[in-house]
């Protein structure tokens, strides 16, 4: 099956503590980004990654964290510096060449405790 | 940066009626504008898609059309379906590195 997977679809976390939410593709994708889904606010842009070991702020970077060491991975951290964090966090992938869809993943819901 | 309005927040219709999403787009320069289908606890699904170079493009009962001059776009919907009930959002992609502005999205619930 090819697509994008995204782990834990649930995650509590304590405040304070760091978590690091999964996301893998196996689509052969460049670019792949992190959004964060708050109700009523639509979807904004975390981080985002054209090519490996390369990535660039979005429009709400501040308290997060992430990686891009393999084109199928780009981890996302949630670090106690964020402050609200509890929201719905969606990875999406796509082609590195403009015009293409971004295909997104099931998400997962952070609740902080 | 970009800036993407959407309305209304919500839409309700009754199921063989039209429904009707209109977003509007700050960036001119922005080129490619898909709309998504999200239903509850999923992720974000394509549903259709529109370049700059087209005014319209249909796809059975969803139609998108753009006016570029005046930077709005929208969704129609035809003979609605109760499973057509869900959250929309219209998107612009800005900049280089296909990074997509979405809109604050549009609950449609269709009644029987």
């Amino acid at each position: 099956d090819g697509g994008i997977t995204q782990s834990p679809k649930y995650l509590f976390r304590k405040e304070g503590q760091n978590v690091t939410l999964s996301c893998e593709q196996n689509l052969n994708h460049d670019a792949m980004y992190w959004y964060r889904q708050d109700p009523g606010q639509g979807l904004r842009l975390i981080y985002y990654s054209q090519i490996v070991n390369d990535f660039q702020k979005g429009d709400i970077a501040e308290g997060y964290s992430v990686s891009r060491e393999k084109k199928e991975s780009f981890p996302l951290t949630v670090t106690s510096a964020q402050k609200n964090p509890t929201a719905f966090y969606l990875c999406a992938s796509t082609f590195r060449s403009r015009l293409n869809e971004q295909f997104f993943g099931p998400g997962t819901r952070l609740t902080v405790l | 940066g970009e800036n993407v309005e959407q309305h209304p927040s919500t839409l309700s219709v009754q199921e063989g009626d039209s429904a009707v999403i209109k977003c509007t787009y700050s960036d001119s320069a922005s080129n490619y504008f898909p709309w998504y289908k999200q239903e509850l606890g999923k992720g974000p699904q394509l549903i259709i898609d529109i370049r700059s170079n087209v005014g319209e493009k249909k796809d059975q009962r969803i139609a998108v059309t753009l006016n570029k001059t005046a930077k709005h776009f929208s969704l129609h919907i035809t003979e609605t379906q109760p499973e057509d009930s869900a959250v929309y959002f219209c998107a612009a992609e800005s900049g280089t590195a296909s990074k997509l502005t979405f809109g604050t999205g549009t609950r449609l619930q269709v009644t029987l």
